[in-house]
């Protein structure tokens, strides 16, 4: 069976602080997704990281991916409160699957 | 900026009666999909749709567990002799292409069972 672990799963973090979200999975999948989810509310797509090597940042957010490793990095520069939420990596799994994450619960105290 | 669009946002059923949840994926998108949400834990993948029938469906999809198009419109999930544990938030996506696109999630119904 397909596994997405997430680490760490729960992650409190001082405001200006640099983090990492660890994300390893088990299949040879070279799509690797972001979504980020507020409590409550729906999934909001992040990153889609298509290929070995692949990096995207989007203002304090950037992810990478190395398939040879099976591990997608979220990294956070200089936390902000407004980054406070649960992030998911996700993967194609084989066929037309999509395997999420355990998720992680950001927490940016002020 | 489109959007899908999911209802009805909370149904409260009793145990062993029959649901529909509804969504209205995205216009022009071919792919769809149903996930589901246990409290507090991960998202689960439950069924994804194209050209009219089943592409995939996941060991959570069984008997129960149905879909459908009934228009150009709408995409529904039916769950028959609900139980307890389908308490659950219930998203539906819909993508433009299979892989390499996000998905676009609507923000969900949550189906509670008395």
């Amino acid at each position: 069976e397909l596994k997405v672990e997430q680490n760490p799963l729960f992650l409190s973090m001082q405001e200006g602080k640099n983090y990492t979200i660890y994300c390893n999975y088990s299949t040879t999948s070279d799509r690797l997704y972001w979504y980020r989810q507020d409590p409550g509310k729906s999934l909001e797509s992040l990153f889609v990281l298509l290929s070995n090597g692949a990096v995207k940042q989007e203002g304090r957010l950037m992810a990478s991916l190395d398939t040879k490793a099976r591990l997608s990095t979220l990294h956070i520069t200089a936390a902000v409160h407004d980054l406070s939420a649960t992030y998911f990596c996700a993967v194609d799994g084989d066929g037309n699957q999509f395997y999420f994450g355990t998720g992680t619960s950001l927490t940016v105290i002020p | 900026e489109p959007e899908v669009t999911q209802t009805p946002s909370h149904q409260v059923t009793q145990m062993g009666q029959e649901v529909i949840l509804r969504c209205v994926p995205i216009s022009n998108h071919l792919y769809f999909y149903w996930y589901r949400q246990i409290l507090g834990q991960k998202v689960e993948f439950l069924v994804s749709f194209y050209n009219n029938e089943i592409s995939e469906k996941s060991e959570i999809f069984d008997d129960q567990f149905s879909v459908e198009r009934p228009d150009g419109s709408n995409f529904t999930l039916k769950i028959r002799s609900t139980k307890l544990e389908d308490s659950a938030m219930y998203f539906c996506a819909s993508s433009d292409f299979w892989g390499g696109q996000p998905q676009h999630f609507g923000d969900g119904t949550r189906l509670s069972i008395l």
